[in-house]
């Protein structure tokens, strides 16, 4: 089955820098890649997904990035804010409907 | 803004004891998943449903967990016998299947304590 590896596991900005949060998975037949956000004690919530047709997809201060060959794709954070403090969650599916196959998350601190 | 709605939000009971967790999806989504999250564990899927047939629940430990979908707006997981190992957090997402088409959007979660 599918495999999601997560790096890093804990990362702590200054607010304002960037933060990068790194996903590789082991299927390459897998070609959805949602990104969620999770507050403590709230449920994950979905930020940004990326399918494989495409290589980068930008929302205001959030990006990925999708390399299919080298099987890894990215979460950029630009202009980090406070708010941004969460744990973060990758996740690989073969289809959007399809089961997801979670990484072990990234625990984001923006400091002030 | 249709949500994901799950009952109970919290739950405590003492190991042996039944507990079942429903799930309300959003309407139109024909596919339904259980997980759980732990600390070790993080994320773990437990099953799906597809128009309201099982579709994988490979995750699930059968003999003291099943989930069911009665109609196309209710899902459930339960436990029985529960065990205080079974402490965790259990989501339900819903979304449309296919693809190209849709994500998962998860619920608030049962927050389960078995003592």
């Amino acid at each position: 089955g599918e495999n999601v590896e997560q790096h890093p596991s804990t990362l702590s900005v200054q607010e304002g820098d960037s933060a990068v949060i790194k996903c590789t998975y082991s299927d390459s037949a897998s070609n959805y890649f949602p990104w969620y956000k999770q507050e403590l004690g709230k449920r994950p919530q979905l930020i940004i997904d990326i399918r494989s047709n495409v290589g980068e997809k930008k929302d205001q201060r959030i990006a990925v990035t999708l390399n299919k060959t080298a099987k890894h794709f990215s979460l950029h954070i630009t202009e980090t804010q406070p708010e941004d403090s969460a744990v973060y969650f990758c996740a690989a599916s073969k289809s959007s409907g399809d089961k997801l196959t979670f990484g072990t998350g990234t625990r984001l601190a923006v400091r002030p | 803004d249709a949500r994901v709605t799950q009952t109970p939000r919290h739950k405590v009971t003492e190991m042996g004891q039944e507990v079942t967790m429903r799930c309300q999806p959003i309407l139109g989504h024909n596919t339904v998943f259980w997980y759980r999250q732990t600390m070790m564990q993080g994320l773990e899927l437990l099953a799906y449903f597809r128009n309201r047939a099982p579709l994988d629940d490979s995750g699930m430990p059968k003999d003291r967990f099943s989930a069911e979908m009665p109609d196309a707006t209710l899902a459930t997981l339960k436990i029985q016998p529960s065990e205080p190992r079974d402490s965790a957090v259990y989501f339900c997402a819903s979304g449309l299947g296919g693809v190209g088409v849709g994500t998962q959007y998860f619920g608030p979660g049962t927050r389960l304590l078995v003592l």
